[in-house]
């Protein structure tokens, strides 16, 4: 079966440092991948998506970047950190364009 | 542009039926997705529509009407554990893209 593994949990970190959050998928060939930004109380905010190794597509400009080395991981960074990207980052997956997303269990990150 | 509508909060008893509503326009459809969202979690898929009509899943039906845009989640026999929050999303165009509203907290009561 497929899995999705997103880590670290949660996270605190000092305004002006340096972000990554990794996500891998299990089970699964050549997925399509997504990072999505929910704020408290609020919907789901699609950051990037990626359809294979290296093509990454940006839906809103921030200081945010997206890569994926390999097939089945997802990465998303930042150089430095402002306390407006504090959120709930979901890892997504999908097996092709009109079915479900599964989700990863999410990271909380706080910039302080 | 892409905008999708359900209300912010709603209460129901357990044991009731309750029907979510959403209304959407997007630019592009491949589908309509429903998810629930527990608070703190991630959220999990319930359901998907894509052609008009009723698709009912246990206690969960969902609805669609393309041309009007519109689609409902109900939820019958309530639970306590049906509390969460209720994302609609549409599937954009050349569906690699989900966009999503920004939910619908059901409070359920004893």
């Amino acid at each position: 079966s497929q899995t999705i593994h997103q880590w670290p949990a949660t996270l605190v970190q000092p305004v002006g440092s340096p972000l990554s959050l990794e996500c891998t998928v299990e089970g699964t060939s050549n997925p399509n991948l997504y990072w999505y930004r929910q704020a408290a109380g609020r919907g789901l905010q699609l950051l990037f998506y990626s359809v294979g190794i290296g093509q990454i597509s940006s839906e809103v400009p921030q200081n945010l970047s997206a890569s994926r080395p390999q097939d089945r991981q997802f990465i998303l960074s930042s150089k430095k950190l402002l306390l407006s990207d504090s959120g709930f980052y979901l890892c997504a997956w999908k097996a092709g364009t009109n079915t479900e997303a599964f989700f990863g269990q999410g990271t909380r990150l706080t910039v302080v | 542009g892409q905008n999708i509508d359900q209300p912010t909060e709603m209460t129901a008893t357990e044991g009731a039926i309750v029907q979510i509503n959403c209304t959407y326009q997007t630019s592009g459809f491949n589908g309509l997705f429903w998810y629930q969202q527990h608070a703190g979690e991630a959220p999990t898929f319930l359901s998907y529509n894509v052609l008009d009509g009723l698709e009912e899943k246990g206690r969960f039906s969902s609805f669609l009407s393309r041309s009007k845009g519109y689609s409902y989640l109900l939820l019958k026999e309530l639970q306590m554990k049906d509390s969460a929050s209720y994302l609609c999303a549409v599937g954009g165009a050349g569906g690699f893209k989900t966009i999503f509203g920004a939910g619908t907290r059901l409070f359920v009561k004893a």
